[in-house]
Order: C-alpha cells, then structure tokens, then sequence
C-alpha cells in the first residue's frame, strides 16, 4: 500500500512561537507533496505544493514567508508556521503523490494557537 | 464553472440502501478520478480511483465514469450507518498534479 505518516498529530502552541509539521512517505518516494489547511465545516484549501530539492509553490494568498517548506527527500516534507497566531489554527493536511494510488493523505495536524 | 462539481447533497438513505454521489468535470482532458471520504475531523481516505470509462467495483464501492457527458459516480451499496461521511470527488490536471476537489457531499445514513 502506501502510507503516509504526519505528526505530530495534535499541537497547542503559544502564540508568537513556530511549529513544524512533518510528512512522511513510509513505502514509497513521494516526488511530489501538497499541503492542505482545512478550517471547520469548510471545504480543503491548497496551500502549497512542493517537489523535492525545489522550491514550494504556493497558492494565491498564502504568505510563504510565513508557511516555510521544505522538501528535503522524496520521504519527508515539512511544513512550519513562523510567529503562530491564532487564525493560524486549523487542520493542516499533507498529501503525497507517487505512490500506487495516486495521492495518499497523511492522517492530518491540528494546530491550536492560545 | 468549476472544473470538478459536485452539486447535490447533503444525501440521506437508509441503511441497506444503495447511495448515488454524482460529479461532474469540465475539462474534457480530465484523465483520472478520485473519491475520497472523509470523516468529521479526520483527513480524507481514498475509497476508489478511476481512469477508464464505464464501472470499476470494489466491495460495497462502485465507481462509473463516463467521458462523454463528463460525470463520473461513486454508488455505495447495503449503505452503512459508518459511510456517513463526506465525499470528495477530485481530480487532477496531470500526473502528480494538484488535485481539484470538489466540494464535497455529505451522506448520512439512517440506521
């Protein structure tokens, strides 16, 4: 099959500090990863998309500086929001591309920000 | 027009029922399809994926595409009280593409 691990999968966070958000294709070598924020009741929002060893691409109104990718290996992709508010809480929710089947999900980080 | 609709819902049967989720896409280069479910507060899991026109089953799960009048289904038969979830259908523009999802029906299903 094809795994995708996230974690963590929950994080409280103070707000001002930074969080990282880690994707981890377990079988198999994602090339690319996209990165979701899901707010409640609504629908999945790209944010970005990102291939390994390039630079992300990110949406219409997403603030790169402030949602830093890295894609580092076909294995791993991590997102990190810099100077965390709270409007920056939501459910952050990675996908790989690559494997058997398509686009497999990481199982998703909900970041809260007091 | 969106390029990946899907306009009915929210969708309520009973259980033992066989539930019908259309989607529709506009863009005739469209080459794969796929169905996701997805549970409140959870991400989304994919339940099937279709490339060829006509029926692909799997289980309780039947996806039917046809490429001609751009719509593809997903029919869930003997409907669950556990598939009341939301159903995503989507599709990207080439491989390893950003997906374009719709946006989403939600089935709930009466025990």
């Amino acid at each position: 099959g094809a795994v995708v691990s996230q974690h963590p999968s929950w994080v409280i966070c103070k707000s001002g500090t930074s969080v990282k958000i880690e994707c981890r294709s377990l079988d198999f070598q994602a090339t690319t990863m996209f990165w979701y924020r899901q707010f409640p009741k609504q629908s999945l929002m790209l944010m970005a998309t990102s291939n390994e060893g390039s630079k992300a691409t990110y949406e219409q109104g997403v603030e790169k500086d402030k949602f830093l990718i890295n894609h580092a290996s076909l294995t791993l992709s991590t997102l990190t929001v810099t100077s965390a508010h709270p409007e920056d809480s939501s459910f952050y929710i990675c996908s790989a591309a690559g494997g058997n089947y398509g686009y497999t999900f990481g199982s998703g980080t909900r970041l809260t920000v007091v | 027009q969106k390029e990946v609709e899907q306009n009915s819902g929210p969708l309520s049967v009973p259980e033992g029922a066989i539930a019908s989720l259309n989607c529709t896409y506009s863009d005739r280069g469209s080459q794969s399809f796929f169905w996701y479910r997805q549970y409140s507060g959870k991400s989304p899991e994919l339940i099937m994926f279709i490339y060829s026109n006509g029926d692909k089953e799997d289980g309780r799960f039947t996806a039917q595409l046809n490429k001609a009048s751009q719509y593809v289904s997903l029919l869930i038969r003997d409907s669950q009280p556990s598939d009341s979830a939301t159903y995503l259908c989507a599709s990207p523009k080439g491989t390893n593409s950003k997906l374009t999802f719709g946006k989403g029906i939600t089935l709930s299903v009466r025990p």
